[in-house]
């Protein structure tokens, strides 16, 4: 089946840094990539849609040059979290389809982001 | 706007017994794709069942199957025989426009033994 793989799976790191979130389609070409937020016993948010080659469309309330999303291949899209603080501290989980319609989506493990 | 509806923040249910989830959602797309996510506590997103708007027989997936009823817009799952595996968090959802998911609030589970 399609695999989608998230690194890191954890990071803690002190406020201030930039963090970088990698999502990779292992055996298929992900054309487009979804970035969702998940605060503690709350739902998944739609924080942006990556599509390859393209600008990133973004969530209304969802700040573009906070949370930087890059899709530079088939295979590989990025969130960059710059100048993380504590409140930027959640789970960050992808998803990446190919094609549109009835294309199931595959997501990835999640990364828990911690902001010291 | 889509949305998606779930009303029971927790359910529980005895081992090997059956319980219902509901979920009620809300969208103006002629046709569209309803999901059942499982969440267990290591966070992963499992996809449990999935529903075509325009199939009218309900899918089943071994012991998981869905009550789709189009007209009132309801999406429930049921869950027979239920195993401990089973408890997790339950998200309804369906395809948004640019093909992401809209999540509801999700339904936790509990499974008695």
């Amino acid at each position: 089946g399609a695999v989608v793989s998230q690194h890191p799976s954890w990071v803690i790191c002190k406020s201030g840094t930039s963090v970088k979130i990698e999502c990779r389609s292992l055996d298929f070409q992900a054309t487009t990539m979804f970035w969702y937020r998940q605060f503690p016993k709350q739902s998944l948010m739609l924080m942006a849609t990556s599509n390859e080659g393209s600008k990133a469309t973004y969530e209304q309330g969802v700040e573009k040059d906070k949370f930087l999303i890059n899709h530079a291949s088939l295979t590989l899209s990025t969130l960059t979290v710059t100048s993380a603080h504590p409140e930027d501290s959640s789970f960050y989980i992808c998803s990446a389809s190919h094609g549109q319609g009835f294309q199931p989506q595959h997501f990835g493990d999640g990364t828990r982001l911690s902001i010291l | 706007a889509q949305t998606v509806t779930q009303s029971q923040p927790e359910m529980s249910v005895q081992e090997a017994e059956t319980v219902t989830l509901s979920c009620t959602y809300d969208t103006s797309e002629s046709d569209y794709y309803l999901f059942w996510y499982k969440q267990p506590p290591s966070r992963q997103m499992i996809l449990v069942i999935r529903q075509e708007a325009y199939k009218q027989q309900n899918a089943t997936e071994n012991r998981f199957s869905v009550n789709f009823q189009k007209a009132a817009k309801s999406f429930s799952l049921k869950i027979s025989d239920s195993q401990l595996g089973d408890a997790a968090m339950y998200f309804c959802a369906s395809r948004g426009s640019q093909g992401n998911l809209i999540f509801g609030k999700g339904t936790k589970l509990s499974v008695k033994p």
